[in-house]
């Protein structure tokens, strides 16, 4: 049971827009949340997380809200580049703090 | 250093084989995973490593043998695998379980073709 969904597999957005890529969770306990970008044949990339305290976090031209009454949070990247395009994966971790629960990752195009 | 590194890159072995996987992490972090990763899927957890013992093996079959020789190294040897087992295998360590001490940091990962 997927307790991480991305329900966009691809998004396509023109250079210098914003993107915005969702995620929503179904387990209440999760409580820190986590944003990886990842190109082929490469190890995800760990870009920005959140903790489940806070409903913003911000760091360079990412930034990620949380809204725990919807179990939902999102990747905004503000200005969009073409070196952005990549698959990006929501993931979850409970108050067990190891296991990361993986979306199944949004596919992001930057068009130029 | 924020890197973790792998070898080998990639891996082409038969059922009968015996190989490992070899991962590497200087920054000090504690804790150390092993995930498996198939054509557009997410990442899945295979086994975590804190402090040198072994604390959570998600049912993964005997076929995947974990071992943490210390808290740098992670080795995962494999043995008369399937080829459904073909995958991209990642390792990755992490810091520790409290906030801001759980993002964790993935290596480039090892392709894996069992024939």
């Amino acid at each position: 049971d997927q307790q991480v969904k991305q329900n966009s597999p691809s998004l396509s957005v023109q250079e210098g827009r914003i993107s915005i890529l969702n995620c929503d969770y179904t387990n209440s306990m999760f409580d820190y949340f986590l944003w990886y970008k990842k190109y082929p044949a490469e190890g995800p990339t760990f870009l920005i997380s959140i903790s489940s305290i806070k409903d913003k976090n911000e760091d360079g031209r990412f930034t990620v809200f949380l809204n725990k009454s919807a179990k939902h949070l999102s990747l905004h990247i503000v200005p969009s580049q073409p070196g952005d395009s990549a698959v990006y994966f929501c993931a979850a971790s409970g108050y067990s703090g190891y296991a990361l629960n993986f979306g199944k990752g949004t596919s992001l195009l930057v068009t130029p | 250093d924020t890197e973790v590194t792998q070898t080998p890159k990639h891996l082409v072995m038969g059922m009968t084989n015996k190989k490992s996987l070899k991962c590497e992490q200087h920054m000090g972090h504690r804790a150390m995973y092993w995930y498996k990763q198939k054509a557009k899927k997410p990442p899945e957890l295979m086994f975590v490593y804190s402090y040198e013992k072994l604390s959570i093996n998600e049912s993964v079959p005997s076929r995947f043998s974990p071992e943490c020789p210390n808290s740098s190294l992670l080795n995962l040897h494999l043995h008369a695998l399937q080829p459904e087992d073909s995958a991209l295998y990642l390792c990755a360590s992490s810091q520790g379980q409290t906030s801001g001490l759980r993002e964790q940091f993935f290596g480039p990962g090892t392709r894996l073709t069992v024939l």
